[in-house]
Parts: C-alpha cells; sequence; structure tokens
C-alpha cells in the first residue's frame, strides 16, 4: 500500500526567507501527489498536485513542488514566506492503479515568523 | 471550503448516544468521502461512496455508518460503538475518480467532543 512521510514536525522560517516542507513517498505504481494547507479549525485547502509532465509544479499562494522520481519525493517550496502562511500542510499520494486510496502525511506545522 | 457544508462545527456526545453529522455538496462531484483527523496522525479515512446508494469501508470504518440517498449529502453517524470518537472529521467531495488523478475538495470540519 502507499504511504507518505513529512519527516518535519515543525518548520520555522524567518518572512522573506525561502521555506521547504518535506513530502516522501512509497507507492508499488505511479503516484499521484497532492499538497494541501489547513488553517486552525477549518478544512483543508487543495495547493498544487503532480499527476504528469513537468516535475515542477506551480501552485496556489506563490508555492511549488518538485517531483523528484529517484528521490521518491514530493518537496513543497516558497521563495519567500510570509507570516500568512503559518499554517498546517499535509502532503497526500494516490497511486494511479488504485481506486479511492488517498494517504495522507502526519502533517508540517509551518511557522513563518516576522 | 468552496461548495461544501459540514454541520455543526461542535457536536457534544453522551456516554452510549448516537450522533449524526451532516456534510452536503453542491459542487454536483459523484465521489464524497469521511475522514477522521488526530493530532499528529494526519487524516484517516472513514467511509466513502463512489454513486449514490453506494459506499465503502476505508481504514477505520469500525463504529460509524454511513448512508448516500442524495447525491448532493453523505451523512455520517458516529455510533456508540466508537469508544474513543473524540476527533475532528472532515468531509471531502471529488468528480468521479476514474483515473485518481482528482482533488478532493473539503469541508470546513466538525470537532466531536464527548461529555
Amino acid at each position: 500500500a502507499q504511504s507518505v512521510a513529512q519527516p518535519e514536525d515543525q518548520v520555522n522560517v524567518a518572512e522573506g526567507n525561502p521555506l521547504t516542507v518535506k513530502c516522501t513517498y512509497s507507492v508499488s505504481g505511479n503516484p499521484y501527489l497532492f499538497w494541501y494547507v489547513q488553517y486552525p479549525n477549518r478544512g483543508l485547502q487543495f495547493l498544487l498536485k503532480y499527476i504528469t509532465g513537468d516535475n515542477l509544479v506551480k501552485g496556489s499562494y506563490g508555492f511549488e513542488a518538485e517531483f523528484n522520481k529517484s528521490q521518491t519525493s514530493f518537496h513543497l517550496k516558497k521563495p519567500s514566506a510570509l507570516v500568512s502562511d503559518s499554517a498546517l500542510y499535509f502532503c497526500a499520494v494516490r497511486d494511479m492503479r488504485r481506486d479511492n486510496d488517498m494517504r495522507f502525511g502526519a502533517g508540517t506545522r509551518l511557522t513563518v515568523k516576522p | 471550503d468552496g461548495g461544501i457544508t459540514q454541520s455543526p462545527k461542535y457536536l457534544f456526545r453522551k456516554e452510549g448516544q448516537n450522533v449524526t453529522l451532516s456534510c452536503e455538496q453542491n459542487l454536483n462531484h459523484d465521489a464524497m468521502y469521511w475522514y477522521r483527523q488526530d493530532p499528529g496522525q494526519g487524516l484517516r479515512l472513514i467511509y466513502y461512496s463512489q454513486i449514490v446508494n453506494d459506499f465503502q469501508k476505508g481504514d477505520i470504518a469500525e463504529g460509524y455508518s454511513v448512508s448516500r440517498e442524495k447525491k448532493e449529502s453523505f451523512p455520517l453517524t458516529v455510533t456508540s460503538a466508537q469508544k474513543n470518537p473524540t476527533a475532528f472529521y472532515l468531509c471531502a467531495s471529488s468528480t468521479f475518480p476514474t483515473v485518481n488523478q482528482e482533488t478532493q475538495y473539503f469541508g470546513p470540519g466538525t470537532r466531536l467532543l464527548v461529555l
């Protein structure tokens, strides 16, 4: 079965600095990869996804993610962090051969300090 | 949270009581999902439904039940058999995932607390 690992529970960055939230995955087939953001007491908001094609995916709010097949990673990045980016971020993966089986990571809490 | 509503925002359950969480979507999505979120564990799938009058168990279905009588609605009942129901419950929907690349869109969530 597919799985996702987010190795960092917490990431702290200063406003204006670049940020990276890490995600690695394990699937038996080709992956579909997603990033979501969650603000306190709210549902998850979709940021971006990788299905096929260009390894660099651009999403909402200036975020992007790079798919690296050899390292089985899909790290979320942003060139210049904002205090308003502070939230809980989830990586998710689907195996293209399995129906309705999306696996979420445990989440990474991003804190951007002014 | 576009087009998916969940109610109530907070729900309190007494011991031995069944409670029902509402999820409605106006996105014309075929598939709907229920997840449970606990701190440090990410989201875990409870039930999902691809079409009306059909639903499948997820990873943690024990102690829960669902129905899908209408395309727009997918209520979740937390039964008295669920011994640890305190959690944040999230409903999601997507177009029919024939090739698994469809994005799931989430509602605002319901926080269930046990009295």
